[in-house]
């Protein structure tokens, strides 16, 4: 049964930062690996898919990383800012590309 | 703009009702999801559609209905509530057959009293 793991459970930066949040998974055979980011009280924003053939993926200053081999993804956020503050969940597909399974999340606080 | 609506936004019921959650989406795409979130467990899927007429059952289905008779809507049943399903729901769904990204809906607070 895929377990999905994220790393670290919350975490708290200033302004500017660079940071990285990590997310684990245990079965390499996937179709496709999703970060979402969820505000309180709010249902959940794609930010970056990632397809099994893919490396990575970009959008502004996001940058998420797959290396299917050693079940990892990480999720670059460059120059953060206090409006990332929210949580982050990594989900992923089986091979045929059905039954999401979701990370816990990371709940980022960005200090102004 | 195509998007997902759910209704009601918030919900409180006794146990032992029936409770029908609607999701309605108008990107005319046939794959929907329903999952439930709660602490300590993350995201949990319930139920799918992969088009009209058909439904799969998800990690936690018990307890749990669903119907599928338009492509625009996928609505969710419990048909005796219990206190355990108090819980967020949130409907989905994946605009691409080929990426199968998701796309949720603003979710359901449900409170089963």
């Amino acid at each position: 049964k895929q377990e999905v793991t994220q790393i670290p459970a919350a975490l708290s930066v200033p302004e500017g930062e660079n940071l990285v949040l990590n997310c684990s998974f245990t079965d390499s055979a996937i179709y496709n690996l999703q970060w979402f980011r969820q505000d309180p009280g709010k249902g959940l924003t794609s930010l970056l898919l990632i397809q099994s053939s893919q490396r990575e993926q970009t959008s502004g200053r996001l940058n998420a990383s797959l290396d299917k081999s050693s079940g990892r993804s990480t999720l670059y956020i460059a120059a953060s800012q206090p409006g990332d503050s929210a949580t982050y969940l990594c989900a992923v597909t089986d091979n045929y590309g059905q039954n999401f399974v979701f990370g816990p999340g990371t709940r980022l606080s960005v200090l102004p | 703009d195509a998007e997902i609506t759910q209704s009601p936004r918030h919900k409180i019921t006794e146990t032992g009702r029936q409770v029908t959650l609607a999701c309605h989406q108008t990107w005319n795409h046939n794959n929907m999801f329903w999952y439930r979130q709660d602490l300590g467990h993350g995201l949990r899927l319930i139920h799918y559609s992969y088009g009209v007429q058909d439904t799969n059952k998800g990690e936690v289905s018990d307890g749990y209905s669903v119907s599928r008779s338009n492509t625009e809507d996928l609505p969710l049943t419990l048909e005796s509530a219990a206190s355990s399903q108090t819980s967020v729901y949130f409907c989905a769904q994946d605009r691409d057959r080929v990426r199968n990204e998701q796309f949720f809906g603003p979710g359901t607070r449900l409170t089963v009293l």
